[in-house]
C-alpha cells in the first residue's frame, strides 16, 4: 500500500518537445505529491508539488496533473530543454507528513 | 550559507568494517532522514527522526544504525551486517512537508 509506481523508466525527448512522466499510487491516505529533480552525483531538489484539492498546478514550464479518482498524477515539462536532462522522481506522503515514499525514477534525456 | 552537509563525498571501505556517514544541517529543521539510492530502485528510506533523541526505522533499516543526540546532526552507521552496502546515501531534513536533500555520500565496499 506504500508503493508509488513511476513510468517510464527512461525517456528521450527532442528539444522543444513535451516530456510526460506518470505516477500511480494505492494508499488513499496520501495527500501530498511532490516531484524531485536530480542531476548526476547530486541530491534531489524539489521541483513542484501538489495536494489533492486541485487537479493541476503549473510553475513555469512544469505542470503537475492530478487525477484523484484514478489515483494518478503526472509531470509535464513543456518546451523541454537539454538542461532539463536529469532523473525525475515522484513521491507521496500522507496526512501529518512523517516521510516521503518515492517512485523508482525516470531518466530524461532531451536531445539538442 | 545554509544547507545540509554530508561528508565525505566518496568513501571506500573493506568488507566487514563498520563505517559512519556524517550529516549536518543548519536549517533548524526538526526532522531528518537517511535514504539509500540504487540504480533503478529510487530512494528507499533507512531511518528517520522527527525530534532529538528519537528515531524510527524506515523500510530497509537492517544493517544500519543511527543516533540523534543533537538537532543539527544525524549520523548513519553502516554495519558489517548490511549485505550490500555499496550505494549512494542521501541525508535529508524537512520543515512541514518540504524536504531538502544533502549532496550525498557514495560508499563503496570491496
Amino acid at each position: 500500500q506504500q508503493q508509488v509506481k513511476q513510468s517510464p523508466q527512461s525517456l528521450i525527448v527532442q528539444k522543444g518537445g513535451i516530456s510526460i512522466i506518470n505516477c500511480a499510487y494505492e494508499n488513499t491516505a496520501f495527500d501530498y505529491f511532490p516531484w524531485y529533480q536530480q542531476f548526476p552525483g547530486k541530491g534531489p531538489a524539489l521541483l513542484i508539488a501538489i495536494r489533492p484539492d486541485v487537479s493541476e498546478k503549473k510553475e513555469g514550464r512544469f505542470t503537475i496533473s492530478f487525477n484523484k479518482s484514478a489515483k494518478q498524477f503526472s509531470l509535464h515539462i513543456m518546451d523541454s530543454q537539454p538542461g532539463d536532462s536529469a532523473t525525475y522522481f515522484c513521491a507521496a506522503a500522507d496526512t501529518g507528513f512523517q516521510k516521503l515514499v518515492f517512485g523508482t525514477g525516470t531518466r530524461l534525456l532531451v536531445s539538442p | 550559507d545554509g544547507g545540509i552537509t554530508q561528508s565525505p563525498k566518496y568513501l571506500f571501505r573493506k568488507e566487514g568494517q563498520n563505517v559512519t556517514l556524517s550529516c549536518e544541517q543548519n536549517l533548524n529543521h526538526d526532522a531528518m532522514y537517511w535514504y539509500r539510492q540504487d540504480p533503478g530502485q529510487g530512494l528507499r528510506l533507512i531511518y528517520y527522526s522527527q525530534i532529538v533523541n528519537d528515531f524510527q526505522k524506515g523500510d530497509i533499516a537492517e544493517g544500519y544504525s543511527v543516533s540523534r543526540e543533537k538537532k543539527e546532526s544525524f549520523p548513519l552507521t553502516v554495519t558489517s551486517a548490511q549485505k550490500n552496502p555499496t550505494a549512494f546515501y542521501l541525508c535529508a531534513s524537512s520543515i512541514r512537508d518540504r524536504v531538502y536533500f544533502g549532496p550525498g555520500t557514495r560508499l563503496t565496499v570491496t
